[in-house]
């Protein structure tokens, strides 16, 4: 069953710990995002990756960290350094290719994960 | 920098009537690519419509629509024959050809009335 999997859909944290969200994705699409949804607010890009071993911050990228050691895999560290990290996180996939197509324009989104610090 | 923005918070509809939602963005790019993302109860994020910039034709998907005026920088949706499962908030977003990033509005909650 082809998709985009986020895991788990819901994380408790203490504060002081970091803890890890995972994207996992089967559509063998080429760059992988990290967002973060507040109420009121659109999606914030916090990792954008368009390769294995390659990616760049986006623009709320402090107090997180993220790899890509395999395609299908992309997962995101929320470290002690952020100061909010309640938040929904959401991570989207995309085909890379012609431009113009409408598979390789569109972002594809997985469930999220609610991730709350007590 | 790019900027889109979504004036309405919260819009209502009545089940069956026709809800427009407003978006307009701000851009110097000529190619660039808009969307409508539909975020339900769920959470999940679903792909509703997308426009190219450099087609003048307006995008349609079923019952829903936009209204799309490159001049004007607005992009809006049009709902018709609003049903139960159309409340959620929708987003608008915006990606400029050649690059990855995409520039979310603040999102629009849809009230759909029985």
């Amino acid at each position: 069953d082809g998709g985009i999997t986020q895991s788990p859909k819901y994380l408790f944290r203490k504060e002081g710990q970091n803890v890890t969200l995972s994207c996992e994705q089967n559509l063998n699409h080429d760059a992988m995002y990290w967002y973060r949804q507040d109420p009121g607010q659109g999606l914030r890009l916090i990792y954008y990756s368009q390769i294995v071993n390659d990616f760049q911050k986006g623009d709320i990228a402090e107090g997180y960290s993220v790899s890509r050691e395999k395609k299908e895999s992309f997962p995101l560290t929320v470290t002690s350094a952020q100061k909010n990290p309640t938040a929904f996180y959401l991570c989207a996939t995309r085909l890379l290719g012609l431009a113009g197509a409408s598979d390789t324009d569109t972002q594809y989104f997985g469930p999220g994960t609610r991730l709350t610090v007590l | 920098a790019q900027t889109v923005t979504q004036s309405q918070p919260e819009m209502s509809v009545q089940e069956a009537e026709t809800v427009t939602l407003s978006c307009t963005y701000d851009t110097s790019e000529s190619d660039y690519y808009l969307f409508w993302y539909k975020q339900p109860p769920s959470r999940q994020m679903i792909l509703v419509i997308r426009q190219e910039a450099y087609k003048q034709q307006n995008a349609t998907e079923n019952r829903f629509s936009v209204n799309f005026q490159k001049a004007a920088k607005s992009f809006s949706l049009k709902i018709s024959d609003s049903q139960l499962g159309d409340a959620a908030m929708y987003f608008c977003a915006y990606r400029s050809a050649g690059t990855y990033k995409y520039i979310f509005g603040t999102g629009t909650r849809l009230k759909v009335l029985a």
